[in-house]
């Protein structure tokens, strides 16, 4: 069945690092993949997404990779900043069907 | 631009009742979706609404359902509450169904049943 799975529930990195979040889907079919960020008391915000068509995507200071043949999902954070700690959620999406978010990782910044 | 405006943002409800809530999307955006999230869980899917028709359902009971208004506002309503409906009910506007484009998500209405 479908399923957006992520490989770890929390990361810690130090401030300046940089972070790779990953995440593992199930359906080959899915066209659409999206990272949103959620802060506490806030709403997923959209950070970046990428077309199965796409293997890359840099936005700033974000990077997102799409591997299909091992079906799997990365985002990576450059220069991570305090303001980075958040609750990251990846989505996967396959033409007019629902968004089908992932449980989430929680990404802790060390000063 | 105004973002998404969820309303009320914190509701306490008592196991029985029923309860409402309201979802103004970005002006322009058609599509109105609900997620239910919960420690844990992710963000379930509730249901989507596009054009006041509703055009995606998820597996959730009878009980949750909802509807959209020719301006594109949304309401969702649960009847009869559980405990377990406590949650943080999301939700998210889109210029195309089924979240086409992005998703912009309201700041959601954190429900708690006692």
């Amino acid at each position: 069945g479908e399923s957006v799975g992520l490989h770890l529930p929390t990361l810690s990195v130090q401030e300046g690092d940089n972070s790779i979040i990953n995440c593992a889907y199930s359906n080959s079919a899915s066209d659409y993949f999206i990272w949103y960020k959620q802060e506490s008391g806030k709403g997923p915000q959209f950070i970046i997404d990428i077309r199965s068509n796409m293997d890359k995507r840099q936005g700033q200071r974000v990077t997102v990779l799409l591997n299909k043949t091992v079906k799997h999902l990365s985002l990576q954070i450059a220069a991570t900043q305090p303001g980075d700690s958040a609750v990251y959620f990846c989505a996967e999406k396959r033409g007019y069907q629902k968004v089908t978010f992932g449980t989430g990782t929680k990404l802790q910044v060390i000063p | 631009k105004a973002g998404v405006t969820q309303t009320p943002r914190y509701l306490i409800k008592t196991r029985g009742q029923q309860v409402t809530l309201s979802c103004s999307p970005i002006s322009g955006h058609r599509s109105v979706s609900w997620y239910q999230q919960t420690p844990g869980q992710g963000l379930q899917f509730l249901f989507e609404y596009f054009s006041e028709t509703q055009r995606n359902k998820g597996n959730f009971p009878g009980r949750f359902s909802g509807r959209q208004f020719s301006n594109s506002r949304s309401e969702m309503n649960v009847s009869t509450l559980e405990l377990g409906d406590s949650a943080l009910y999301l939700c998210a506007s889109s210029v195309g169904t089924g979240g086409s484009y992005g998703y912009t998500f309201g700041s959601g209405t954190r429900l708690t049943v006692v």
